[in-house]
């Protein structure tokens, strides 16, 4: 299957300060990428949709300034936490979607990043 | 919220047993996908099923579809203790052309005793 790269795959911030997660597509073109968020022993939220060269589609109660997604190229989706807060505390996974194909087309998701804010 | 619900949260069988896992959804589809994510780490796709097929099969895993029960279910024959980890339906839901796009289900934590 195809390779979707996520960094970091930790890291621990002060409060108040912005974190930028990473998300690329290895071996493909991404068309569009999604952002997720788990909370511990819960499901994956989806946070947004991210389309390369538009802005990104933000679920429901996601808030658009703090979670700052920019999809600039086809192999990157990136994913800045603004002023991060302990609640904001969290593990952040992408996937990435190069199919258009009605029936459905897996996508690929990253290997997560675990976000602590001290 | 379209996210799934699976059945059971958790489940606690030998090795050898198989494991049945549920999830019921809540809007039309495009498809469903069984998901695992061992403790802390990525996903792993497992096996995805089109809204216009019934069952389908991969090595060890067998995946069910209902659409006028909006259900499906997840057989893993023969466990073994590495197939402990918290496994998860998502579906694709049936609107517009954007592809990829997954609700998840709040997942079943199966662990397998050697």
């Amino acid at each position: 299957g195809a390779v979707v790269s996520q960094h970091p795959s930790w890291v621990i911030c002060k409060s108040g300060t912005s974190v930028k997660i990473e998300c690329r597509s290895l071996d493909f073109q991404a068309t569009t990428m999604f952002w997720y968020r788990q909370f511990p022993k819960q499901s994956l939220m989806l946070m947004a949709t991210s389309n390369e060269g538009s802005k990104a589609t933000y679920e429901q109660g996601v808030e658009k300034d703090k979670f700052l997604i920019n999809h600039a190229s086809l192999t990157l989706s990136t994913l800045t936490v603004t002023s991060a807060h302990p609640e904001d505390s969290s593990f952040y996974i992408c996937s990435a979607s190069s199919g258009t194909i009605r029936g459905g087309t897996e996508a690929f998701f990253g290997q997560g990043t675990r976000l602590t804010v001290v | 919220s379209q996210q799934g619900e699976e059945d059971p949260q958790a489940l606690s069988i030998q090795e050898g047993e198989n494991a049945t896992m549920n999830c019921s959804y809540k809007t039309s589809i495009n498809n469903l996908q069984w998901y695992r994510q061992n403790s802390g780490r990525g996903l792993v796709h497992l096996i995805l099923i089109r809204s216009n097929e019934r069952e389908k099969h991969s090595g060890r895993l067998r995946v069910t579809l209902d659409t006028s029960k909006k259900s499906s279910s997840l057989l893993i024959t023969a466990s073994r203790a590495a197939d402990t980890a918290s496994y998860f339906c998502a579906t694709d839901p049936d609107r517009g052309s954007t592809l990829g796009r997954l609700y998840f289900g709040r997942g079943t934590q199966l662990t397998v005793w050697p």
